[in-house]
């Protein structure tokens, strides 16, 4: 089945910097990336998606990149804040079959 | 918003000891899902469910029964528990199994001791 790898277990940015969280995965027919964030004691809830059909996405300061011959994507979160702080979880699914989550990236936004 | 409700927030019991988590979503969403989060290895799924009467294996379904009984409610039993089935279970909610997003509960913390 398939396999999401999310790259950086944990991640550390300054306030106001770029925070890039980077994901793989392994079946090429793959066509849909949502992302997910987890706040401090908390569930977790959708942020951002991407499907196989584009490339890139933005809603206000999360940008998704989606590189399918590399078959990786990225979740950008520009002018980060001290409210991005949370565990992100990328995830993959193919057409008809269940969603594939990686492990999850802890992200610090430090003052 | 989609509503997934799962009771209790918080359980304890021994080992050997038996455990029902209950779920309800009020979004007449087709797929609900049982995922367990560990320290180290993200989320797991357990079972999932694409109707009620309907039970699909996850990764991880040793030492788990699952029931759907309506569209609405979904249970994970847990009938001999073990210390290592100590962990944070969220329910998940989802109108389809793929290309849609899921919808989380709050998540029920069970330590079995």
């Amino acid at each position: 089945g398939e396999k999401v790898e999310q790259h950086e277990s944990t991640l550390s940015v300054r306030e106001g910097d770029s925070a890039v969280i980077n994901c793989t995965y392994t079946d090429t027919a793959s066509s849909y990336f949502p992302w997910y964030k987890q706040e401090a004691g908390k569930s977790l809830h959708f942020v951002i998606d991407i499907r196989s059909n584009v490339d890139r996405k933005q809603s206000q300061r999360l940008i998704v990149l989606l590189d399918k011959k590399a078959k990786r994507f990225s979740l950008h979160i520009t002018a980060t804040q001290p409210e991005d702080s949370a565990i992100y979880f990328c995830a993959a699914s193919r057409s008809n079959n269940r969603i594939f989550f990686g492990d999850g990236t802890q992200l610090v936004v430090k003052p | 918003e989609a509503a997934v409700t799962q009771s209790p927030r918080n359980k304890v019991t021994v080992t050997g000891g038996n455990v029902t988590l209950s779920c309800r979503q009020t979004n007449s969403h087709n797929y609900m899902y049982w995922y367990r989060q560990d320290t180290g290895h993200g989320l797991r799924l357990i079972h999932y469910s694409y109707g009620a009467g309907n039970l699909q294996i996850g990764d991880v379904p040793d030492g788990y029964k699952a029931t759907r009984t309506t569209q609405e409610d979904f249970f994970l039993l847990l009938e001999l528990a073990s210390p290592s089935q100590t962990s944070l279970y969220f329910c998940a909610s989802s109108a389809q199994i793929s290309n849609e997003r899921l919808f989380f509960g709050h998540g029920t913390k069970l330590s079995v001791l």
